[in-house]
């Protein structure tokens, strides 16, 4: 079984500052993790993956990511808020045997301030 | 690439009649497609795997009489909400995932369903 949890379900930053959205997750054989956003009303639209290889993976928009697996996280983390980055976003977990179906968190909402 | 539409955006039908979204990947194949249902302020919450030529995969507590599901041809899955309900009325969103890039999945913009 696998389970996506999302520690802080918003987060306000002021513009230029850093961003820390947190993500743990529990998976019982390697983990495929992923970070998206969602703006309202639309679909979601992937920010970056980890699969295999590098920990620290780089994503669109200026956001990263590090895989812990001693830590089971995959925090997400960008230098300096813009405000077009508020939105919503998902945390989610899958691997490669479940069908590829994917478990997400509960979201956190990301408010940025002037 | 990896575009995945749907249709409609948004629709408004009234309690008791029918109403099919259509999820449709443009320019990839998709064996598998996923369809979430999302209540406002809330995750994603997954109703089913569509597989293209076979029955679909609901999850558990998820009524399969009422949320009718057609995988067609290898771009194309459709959801049909049977005798709707106020209650259905929601943000639905499939997912198609590539054939050739087995953990990814490519979301679709969503489809506003509100049941009066």
């Amino acid at each position: 079984a696998q389970s996506v949890t999302q520690l802080g379900s918003h987060v306000s930053v002021s513009e230029g500052a850093l961003v820390l959205l947190r993500c743990n997750y529990s998976s019982s054989v390697p983990p495929y993790l992923f970070w998206y956003v969602q703006y309202p009303n639309q679909g979601l639209q992937l920010l970056l993956k980890y699969t295999t290889g590098a920990t620290l993976v780089k994503g669109i928009n200026g956001f990263e990511a590090e895989f812990k697996k001693s830590e089971t996280s995959f925090h997400l983390t960008k230098p300096s808020a813009h405000m077009s980055d508020a939105a919503e976003y998902f945390c989610a977990v899958s691997d490669n045997t479940n069908a590829g179906k994917s478990t997400f968190g509960d979201g956190t909402t990301l408010t940025v301030k002037p | 690439g990896a575009v995945v539409s749907q249709h409609p955006s948004r629709v408004i039908c009234k309690s008791g009649t029918s109403v099919k979204i259509e999820c449709r990947s443009l320019d990839f194949q998709a064996t598998t497609m996923f369809w979430y249902r999302q209540f406002p302020k809330k995750s994603l919450m997954l109703m089913a795997t569509s597989n293209e030529g076979s029955k679909a995969t609901y999850e558990q507590g998820v009524e399969k009489d009422k949320f009718l599901i057609n995988h067609a041809s290898l771009t194309l899955s459709t959801l049909t909400v049977t005798s709707a309900h106020p209650e259905d009325s929601s943000f639905y969103i499939c997912s198609a995932r590539s054939d050739r890039v087995f953990h990814e999945q490519y979301f679709g913009p969503g489809t506003r369903l509100t049941v009066t």
